[in-house]
């Protein structure tokens, strides 16, 4: 099952916009992180995101966090064309032993 | 390069046959994970290896699939009498974070496709 609801499903920007994507999940967490997956590859990690922290930079990445609301926001500023992905947002809880996985937006950065 | 390897990257096979499917991690990494990603979905979890043992399985892991991990190192999964409804891209990642939910280092993949 999915824990996490990325919103919206589908996001198309020009280059040069901000991007923000949103993920609400339904439990208490450990961290929530946010990772990138090109169309047929494997995935890649971009930002941890702990339960007691509210914001986080990661060069044009910024994650916030609000765990009273269970929901977290990716902003990818300045975009480029090569942003062009597929973002899921996965949560880690205490006694699980593995992340789970939003169903993810698919970000699309026009030229 | 000394990231996640899977092979095979593409795998097309009738209903009915078995396959396998095989993971090397990241060397010094001791937490090896098996996922399922349907298209236009997220990764859903199956099973996770610490070492050689197998430490938890989702219920998404029927019968007809094994996974092994003999040595510490690589890992296989098996399917076998594939479905049609097995069809998905089959991910393998590593871990090495003390804690049990730390970032995970994927591979590229590997997409079975039953005719």
């Amino acid at each position: 099952s999915q824990q996490g609801e990325e919103d919206p499903q589908a996001l198309s920007i020009q280059e040069g916009e901000n991007a923000t994507m949103n993920c609400s999940y339904k439990t208490s967490i450990n961290n929530l992180q946010w990772y990138r997956q090109n169309s047929g590859r494997g995935l890649v990690h971009l930002i941890l995101i702990r339960s007691n922290e509210r914001e986080k930079h990661s060069g044009r990445l910024r994650v916030t966090l609000d765990t009273s609301k269970k929901s977290s926001s990716l902003l990818i500023t300045a975009s480029r064309a090569a942003d062009t992905a597929s973002y899921f947002c996965a949560t880690g809880s205490g006694s699980a032993r593995q992340l789970t996985f939003g169903s993810g937006t698919q970000l699309t950065v026009l030229p | 390069d000394t990231g996640v390897s899977q092979d095979p990257r593409h795998k097309i096979t009738k209903r009915g046959q078995n396959v396998t499917f095989r993971c090397d991690p990241i060397s010094e990494h001791n937490r090896l994970y098996w996922y399922r990603q349907t298209l236009g979905q997220g990764p859903e979890f199956l099973t996770y290896f610490q070492n050689e043992a197998q430490l938890e399985k989702s219920r998404l892991l029927s019968d007809r699939f094994s996974a092994e991990r003999p040595k510490g190192s690589f890992s296989t999964l098996e399917i076998q009498r594939t479905e049609q409804g097995d069809s998905a891209m089959y991910l393998c990642a590593s871990s090495l974070r003390a804690e049990w939910t730390g970032e995970l280092f994927f591979g590229e993949g590997s997409r079975l496709t039953v005719l």
